[in-house]
């Protein structure tokens, strides 16, 4: 299966800023995801990015606030913009699907001041 | 709407105990069923996939079992060690890209010395 470095880890931001997240996969593919685990709770999915394309979001997520690249077929970046303290959650970037069941990044944890 | 539901969510056992962690799900019109791990602040390790088809998957001390009519999964963890305490996820993939994957909230899982 595939490996994913995510990166950073861990932050800590003032509100009002933004933040960037990346991923970075070992081999070429579709589709990848972004989703966010607020504290407490399970993982819910923000968007499916796709190479070349824009990213479609999931209801209750919007571009303006979490904008989302896809340069090629191996990365992707998600903003947090204009944070606030309830953006502060874990957030994982994902590939996979189908048969061959998903694979997750380290996951960034995130926390707003 | 698929709907997944672990139980127990929180659990304490001494070491060397065998356990089950339980997960259940709404649809039974799935293809497959996930358990991941989850250290504190970190992302998702994908412990074993059953496919829709199967009845049990097996990897070390971990054998996960699925019953698709009665929409039920089960993780059986032999033998616990300190280091097995982490947070258990079950997903169900219904198909249709990542937002077929739902979620349970977890079992939160302590290993006593």
């Amino acid at each position: 299966s595939a490996v994913i470095s995510q990166k950073p880890s861990r932050d800590i931001c003032q509100r009002g800023t933004s933040l960037t997240i990346q991923c970075q996969v070992d081999s070429q593919v579709t589709m990848m995801f972004w989703y966010r685990q607020q504290p407490g709770q399970s993982l819910t999915l923000i968007a499916t990015a796709n190479q070349g394309s824009e990213a479609t979001y999931e209801s209750g997520f919007v571009i303006d606030k979490f904008p989302i690249s896809r340069p090629n077929l191996t990365f992707s970046t998600l903003t947090v913009s204009n944070m606030s303290p309830e953006d502060s959650s874990i957030y994982l970037c994902s590939v996979g699907g189908g048969n061959y069941g998903y694979t997750f990044g380290s996951g960034t944890r995130l926390t707003v001041v | 709407k698929q709907e997944v539901t672990q139980i127990p969510a929180a659990l304490s056992v001494p070491e060397g105990e065998n356990l089950v962690l339980n997960c259940s799900f709404t649809d039974s019109a799935i293809y497959n069923l996930q358990w991941f791990r989850q250290d504190p602040g970190k992302g998702l390790t994908s412990l074993l996939l059953i496919q829709s088809s199967q009845r049990e998957q097996t990897s070390g001390r971990l054998n996960a079992s699925l019953d698709k009519s009665s929409g039920r999964s089960t993780l059986y963890i032999a033998a616990s060690q300190p280091g097995d305490s982490a947070t258990y996820l079950c997903a169900a993939y219904s198909g249709g890209g990542a937002d077929g994957l739902t979620f349970g909230k977890g079992t939160h899982l302590i290993i006593q010395p």
